[in-house]
């Protein structure tokens, strides 16, 4: 079975330092992985994927995520927090092998806060 | 402006009443799925349809129902609502024809059953 894991309730960046958010993996084939972004009362926003190729990410509003294979993990990263990023974010996996294109499990959430 | 629609936004209710709480996407997407989120637990499928008339349990489907009648609307029954099914909903959508296309969420329901 696969699954994602969060291990961060929460980070605490202060506006202009960078952020990574951690986001670790478990799938039996190749794994396909997603960031989503909600802000307060909003639904779920893509973000960025990993499908094969590059193992840097880049995504909207300059967030960037690294796959490593050897670690399962997807980190997402951006070089300089804004007060504005604060929000939930989630990583999700899909296994594609073993589960086709039918279940895209997720991550409990790690909530950003941007101090000014 | 495509999105994925849901209804009402806010409901409370009361044990055992029937409600259905729609969803409807304007991008002609053939695959849709049904969340339910809740604190500390990210989001758990309850339901998918893959097309008009094809649909299949996620990880939670107890006391849900679904219906995929034409390909635009895939509405969420609760035929007897309970306590434990107090949560933020959210109905998402998306191509299936590859397995690595995002999903498009609407923006959540929040169920309060009494």
């Amino acid at each position: 079975a696969q699954s994602v894991a969060q291990p961060e309730d929460q980070v605490n960046v202060a506006e202009g330092n960078p952020l990574t958010v951690k986001c670790t993996y478990s799938v039996s084939g190749n794994p396909y992985l997603f960031w989503y972004v909600q802000y307060p009362n909003r639904g779920l926003q893509f973000l960025l994927k990993y499908i094969t190729g590059d193992n840097l990410v880049k995504g909207s509003y300059g967030f960037e995520a690294e796959f490593n294979k050897s670690q399962t993990s997807f980190h997402l990263k951006k070089p300089s927090a804004l007060v504005s990023d604060s929000a939930l974010y989630f990583c999700a996996v899909r296994d594609p092998q073993n589960s086709g294109y039918s279940t895209l499990t997720f991550g409990k959430g790690t909530m950003l806060l941007v101090s000014p | 402006e495509a999105q994925v629609t849901q209804n009402p936004r806010y409901l409370i209710t009361v044990t055992g009443k029937k409600l259905t709480v729609t969803c409807s996407q304007n991008m002609n997407h053939e695959y849709m799925s049904w969340y339910r989120q809740d604190p500390g637990l990210g989001l758990r499928q309850i339901y998918y349809s893959m097309n008009v008339e094809v649909t299949d349990k996620g990880d939670v489907p107890e006391g849900y129902k679904v219906s995929r009648k034409e390909k635009r609307n895939f509405p969420l029954i609760l035929e007897s609502p309970s306590p434990n099914q107090t949560s933020l909903y959210f109905c998402a959508s998306s191509y299936p024809t590859s397995p690595y296309n995002e999903q498009f969420f609407g923006p959540g329901t929040r169920l309060t059953v009494l």
